[in-house]
């Protein structure tokens, strides 16, 4: 599975667009971009995930670029609650085994 | 509708003990998951399971087993804990679906967690 890079850590201003950078160079044409978030140290949350086309669904949406080396999720409106570990994940749905997570972009939404 | 349960959320052991984790899925779902997470890490697969009966290794299956006897449960095993399997596990599901002869596994959903410390 491709391997992907977030930055560390990230803040926005409470009620702005959060905007998260995912770089995923060696992504392959099978594989899927998932983005999970981590709230506390509560189990992970599932925000979105797509192939090559652009999502939106009501949490959030997923720009990924025309050659899908990077994407970015976007979160509209962000709220203090939307504060977490942002996780982008590529992998191949056929394969259960690759699902390992990385360490993540902390989201700081300050008031 | 529970999700994804866990079984406990804290425990104390001391080296040498063993333990076993219980995850419960009550979304009839094939595919589950045991993960690791280390203190400001990320999550590390360790073992999981295509369906009942079956298991599979991750990428950090040594020290652990799994079994898998029953589709709603998945349980993990410490035979002799250590201080370096200390962490927070979580346990995971998703759906499967297939498309001719490839099945795809979907969205995970997570359970809350269990903490564990070994002395």
């Amino acid at each position: 599975d491709a391997k992907t890079t977030q930055p560390t850590s990230m803040d926005c201003a409470e009620g702005r667009a959060a905007n998260l950078p995912c770089n995923h160079s060696t992504i392959s044409g099978n594989e899927y971009v998932y983005w999970y978030r981590q709230i506390h140290s509560q189990g992970p949350q599932y925000i979105i995930h797509g192939l090559k086309n652009n999502e939106t669904n009501e949490m959030a949406s997923l720009i990924i670029t025309e050659d899908r080396k990077s994407s970015t999720l976007i979160l509209p409106h962000a709220t203090l609650r939307d504060t977490a570990v942002y996780y982008c994940i590529v992998r191949v749905s056929t394969n259960a085994g690759k699902s390992t997570f990385g360490d993540g972009t902390t989201l700081t939404v300050k008031p | 509708n529970a999700g994804v349960t866990q079984t406990p959320k804290f425990r104390v052991l001391k080296t040498g003990q063993s333990m076993t984790l219980l995850c419960a899925q009550d979304m009839n779902h094939e595919y589950m998951y045991w993960y690791r997470q280390d203190p400001g890490m990320g999550l590390r697969l360790i073992h999981y399971s295509v369906g009942e009966g079956t298991t599979a290794k991750g990428e950090v299956p040594d020290g652990y087993n799994v079994s898998r006897l029953k589709k709603q449960n998945f349980l993990l095993g410490l035979e002799s804990a250590a201080p370096s399997q200390t962490s927070v596990y979580f346990c995971a599901s998703s759906y499967s679906r297939t498309s001719g002869r490839a099945r795809f596994a979907d969205t995970q959903y997570f359970g809350p967690g269990t903490r564990l410390t070994v002395l």
